[in-house]
């Protein structure tokens, strides 16, 4: 079965600096998608920023970036010119290409933000 | 226009108590999905439908969940008997298939709190 595992329980960046946020997975499959979502206190999943992996360029959307090493089965996020607004839950998630199911989220990472 | 909306917000029941939590899904997403998200825990998968058909039940804990779609729109998560370890936020999630390519839109979640 696949599992996600974020390492990293809390992490704090200064605003308008630069945070990366850890991800690792474990899978037998090739062909797969990855996702880091935010939830603020909303509680509602916002989808921040997602990875074919059959792509071998790093997604990227405005300040948010991946690093995704298939090989490694990492995939981290990076943060840059962090906001305030940026202050959130991040959870890192796995969906399989093959079949029509659920995704496999981590545990999350609580990202402060400090002005 | 309109995203997931979830019902109650909230709720608190006493153990031994059925509840239901509702979903109405983004108009035209065939697919949708349960999620249980517990106390510093990630989302774990329960249950999916795509349009009418029989659901994927895979991931519900235990025979006192169940769950129904009507008219493959809105959906129903009923949880009987309730139990402390019920407590948790339940999330419902939609998208306009289940291929993984394609994005899944997240309501706010309804906390659930058993006494």
């Amino acid at each position: 079965a696949q599992t996600v595992t974020q390492s990293q329980p809390e992490m704090s960046v200064q605003e308008a600096e630069t945070v990366t946020l850890s991800c690792t997975y474990d899978t037998s499959e090739s062909d797969y998608y990855l996702f880091w979502y935010k939830q603020p206190p909303s509680r509602q999943m916002i989808l921040v920023i997602r990875q074919e992996a059959y792509k071998q360029q790093n997604a990227t959307e405005n300040r948010f970036s991946v690093n995704f090493q298939k090989a490694a089965k990492s995939f981290s996020l990076k943060i840059s010119d962090s906001q305030l607004g940026d202050a959130a839950m991040y959870f890192c998630a796995y969906r399989t290409a093959y079949y029509n199911n659920d995704m496999r989220f981590g545990a999350g990472t609580r990202l402060t933000v400090k002005p | 226009g309109a995203g997931v909306s979830q019902s109650p917000s909230n709720k608190v029941t006493e153990k031994g108590k059925d509840v239901e939590l509702r979903c109405d899904p983004i108009s035209g997403h065939t697919a949708l999905y349960w999620y249980r998200q517990s106390l510093g825990q990630g989302l774990e998968f329960l249950i999916y439908f795509q349009g009418n058909s029989a659901p994927d039940k895979s991931g519900l804990p235990s025979d006192r969940f169940s769950a129904e779609r009507t008219g493959g729109s809105v959906s129903t998560l009923t949880i009987q008997r309730t139990q402390q370890e019920d407590s948790a936020v339940y999330l419902c999630a939609s998208s306009s298939g289940t291929a993984s390519t394609y994005e899944q839109y997240f309501g706010p979640g309804t906390r659930l709190t058993v006494t």
